[in-house]
């Protein structure tokens, strides 16, 4: 059982440059979630969704666009990114809003 | 959203208990009280949650205090393992979007 597994776990980017973060889970969980954690902070939740084809905006929604296409992924994406997005972003998935939720391992990008 | 109020830092010795306080004043009726812990370089592992009465599982003990505005967490037998910030989060039912996290405590254990 693999949980929730984040691609990739390194990237490097540079300004103005765009990529998608991909979370995907095995667990048939409703709700996925993005956070991004900068360093010897908390984490900020981006982006979640409460199902398939749902997506919503968290704390700190600005610059990042997600997708749900399907039950078991949820994308983030950078269109143009920028220094300040440069931090570590964990995915999590729970069964519902209340429940346990499962964290991903994390992607830590750095934009230059 | 209601927020919870962590001490920013705690030490504790190898095999004795901890004890890791929040208080949540503002806490409604809908709120679950959740407990997740962080060590180096992972992401966010669930430790234990609670509603009203205490909760014991593996890992952990949960005490919520009679009036919810306060709860803490115990780890009966500290190891060096435990060392990890903790985050005390409170979950509405109703709404998936009140996953908030507060700053944490960093717990250390000393040999």
């Amino acid at each position: 059982n693999a949980g929730v597994t984040q691609t990739p776990k390194f990237r490097v980017l540079k300004t103005g440059q765009s990529m998608t973060l991909l979370c995907a889970q095995d667990m048939n969980h409703e709700y996925m979630y993005w956070y991004r954690q900068d360093p010897g902070m908390g984490l900020r939740l981006i982006h979640y969704s409460v199902g398939e084809g749902t997506t919503a905006k968290g704390e700190v929604p600005d610059g990042y666009n997600v997708s749900r296409l399907k039950k078991q992924n949820f994308l983030l994406g950078l269109e143009s990114a920028a220094p300040s997005q440069t931090s570590v972003y964990f995915c999590a998935s729970s069964i519902r809003p209340n429940t346990e939720a499962f964290f991903g391992q994390g992607t830590r990008l750095t934009v230059v | 959203d209601a927020k919870t109020t962590q001490p920013n830092s705690m030490e504790s010795n190898e095999e004795e208990p901890v004890h890791l306080p929040c208080n949540h004043s503002t806490i409604s009726g809908t709120d679950y009280i959740h407990w997740y812990r962080q060590l180096p370089s992972q992401g966010p592992e669930y430790v234990i949650h609670g509603l009203t009465s205490n909760v014991n599982n593996r890992m952990a003990s949960l005490a919520i205090a009679e009036d919810r505005k306060s709860s803490t967490l115990i780890l009966h037998r500290a190891t060096l393992r435990d060392a990890a910030v903790y985050y005390c989060i409170l979950r509405d039912f109703s709404s998936a979007s009140k996953i908030i996290f507060g700053s944490g405590t960093r717990l250390s254990i000393r040999p």
